[in-house]
């Protein structure tokens, strides 16, 4: 079964500095895509970043870039120049192999952005 | 361009009560999804529509949980004989064609509170 697994339950980061969200996950199928949301206090999951699992290149979308590790099976976030406004839940998640629709999500990370 | 909304965004209900909770995608969106979220966790993935037919209703946790989308576009899911248990953030996304590739684009998220 497809698993992620997010191991930061929570961090803690000086304005302006960047910062990586880890994540790993598991999967025996060849092909999958991976996903970064963001879940401020307001409760909405906003997309940030995908990366298909034969992307030659590393995801990004401005300050957010996904560190895609194939072989370590890891695909972690990392936000530069992090922003006040970047304090919220990040959740790592997977397309599901069994079937095309569901997103199978990890545990998150609270990321906390200090003045 | 309007995201995807949904209605009520708080809801409380007595244990027992029926609740209905309503979905609207993004305008031309084919797939829609729905999770549930329970409290300090992630979302975890509760049904699937493509246009109107309900191609996965896997995550559905009982029977007293049912989803339709009856014209292709709005969604509702209903709840009959609430539980305190059933207490979440009910999230409902939206993708243009559901494909493997496809970014799934969430509303704010329906907070129920079984009392």
């Amino acid at each position: 079964a497809q698993k992620i697994t997010q191991t930061q339950p929570g961090m803690f980061v000086q304005e302006k500095e960047a910062v990586t969200l880890d994540c790993t996950y598991d999967t025996s199928d060849p092909s999958y895509g991976l996903f970064w949301y963001k879940q401020p206090s307001s409760g909405e999951m906003i997309f940030l970043i995908y990366q298909g699992s034969y992307d030659q290149q590393n995801a990004t979308e401005g300050r957010y870039s996904l560190n895609f590790q194939k072989a370590r099976k890891s695909a972690n976030l990392v936000i530069s120049a992090s922003q006040l406004g970047d304090s919220a839940m990040y959740f790592c998640a997977m397309r599901d192999d069994s079937s095309a629709s569901k997103i199978i999500f990890g545990s998150g990370t609270r990321l906390s952005i200090r003045p | 361009g309007a995201g995807v909304s949904q209605s009520p965004r708080y809801k409380v209900a007595k244990r027992g009560q029926d609740v209905a909770l309503r979905c609207d995608p993004i305008s031309g969106h084919v797939s829609l999804f729905w999770y549930q979220q329970a409290l300090g966790q992630g979302p975890e993935f509760l049904t699937y529509f493509q246009n109107e037919a309900q191609l996965d209703k896997s995550g559905l946790p009982s029977d007293r949980f049912f989803a339709e989308r009856p014209e292709g576009s709005v969604s509702t899911l209903k709840i009959q004989r609430t539980q305190q248990e059933d207490s979440a953030v009910y999230l409902c996304a939206s993708s243009l064609a559901g494909t493997d590739q496809e970014t799934q684009y969430f509303g704010p998220g329906t907070r129920l509170l079984v009392l």
